[in-house]
């Protein structure tokens, strides 16, 4: 079936680098990208969004980037922190119908930040 | 604003019991949606539910059902419970029909014995 993955399991950086974490996903009608934190004993918090109608999306510290010819979908984190060390998801949904309501998300990378 | 509130956190239970979880969106949302969350198989949709309907259900036994209430508060119930029915069950709320993230719980972690 239709899925979102994500090929690095895990990567590691040290303070103040900056993070790039990549996401491939097969479904072309794909209409709305999140990026979510999840950290130990906690849901998914929120990071950062983008429609397929854009390309890059900014927030602060993180940079979405969508690009569409190849399905892939990337969060840069600037100047990473230790607070940052968690487990990233990204996840897509179409528009409506039986999208309603539901996220495919990936797997999920581990980033581990090291002072 | 409170966020989603998830109860209980915690469950033990035994193989064949039945189960309901309760999920309180935040202040607003009318759409509230459920996940299962395993190692194994990562985060999978159950469903969604948007005033008091049921809009969209994943691929899961007739085992797992839910509800919404009129505040927009949901409830998910998992009768004759399976070992493999252990998981962190999440729950996300956003606003309304157009799109916008989700906002999740902190889910209610379920071991089966």
């Amino acid at each position: 079936g239709e899925s979102v993955g994500l090929h690095l399991p895990t990567l590691s950086v040290q303070e103040g680098d900056n993070s790039i974490i990549n996401c491939a996903y097969s479904n072309s009608a794909s209409d709305y990208f999140i990026w979510y934190k999840q950290e130990s004993g906690k849901g998914p918090q929120f990071i950062i969004d983008i429609r397929s109608n854009m390309d890059k999306r900014q927030g602060q510290r993180v940079t979405v980037l969508l690009n569409k010819t190849v399905k892939h979908l990337s969060l840069q984190i600037a100047a990473t922190q230790p607070g940052d060390s968690a487990v990233y998801f990204c996840a897509e949904t179409g528009a409506g119908g039986t999208s309603y309501g539901k996220l495919t998300f990936g797997q999920g990378t581990i980033l581990t930040v090291h002072p | 604003k409170a966020g989603v509130t998830q109860t209980p956190r915690y469950l033990i239970k035994t193989r064949g019991q039945q189960v309901t979880l309760s999920c309180s969106p935040i202040s607003g949302h009318r759409s509230v949606s459920w996940y299962q969350q395993t190692p194994g198989q990562g985060l999978q949709f159950l469903f969604e539910y948007f005033s008091e309907t049921q809009r969209n259900k994943g691929n899961f036994p007739g085992r797992f059902s839910g509800r919404q209430f009129s505040n927009s508060r949901s409830e998910m119930n998992v009768s004759t419970l399976e070992l493999g029915d252990s998981a962190l069950y999440l729950c996300a709320s956003s606003p309304d029909r157009v799109i916008q993230p989700q906002h999740f719980g902190d889910g209610t972690r379920l071991s089966i014995l």
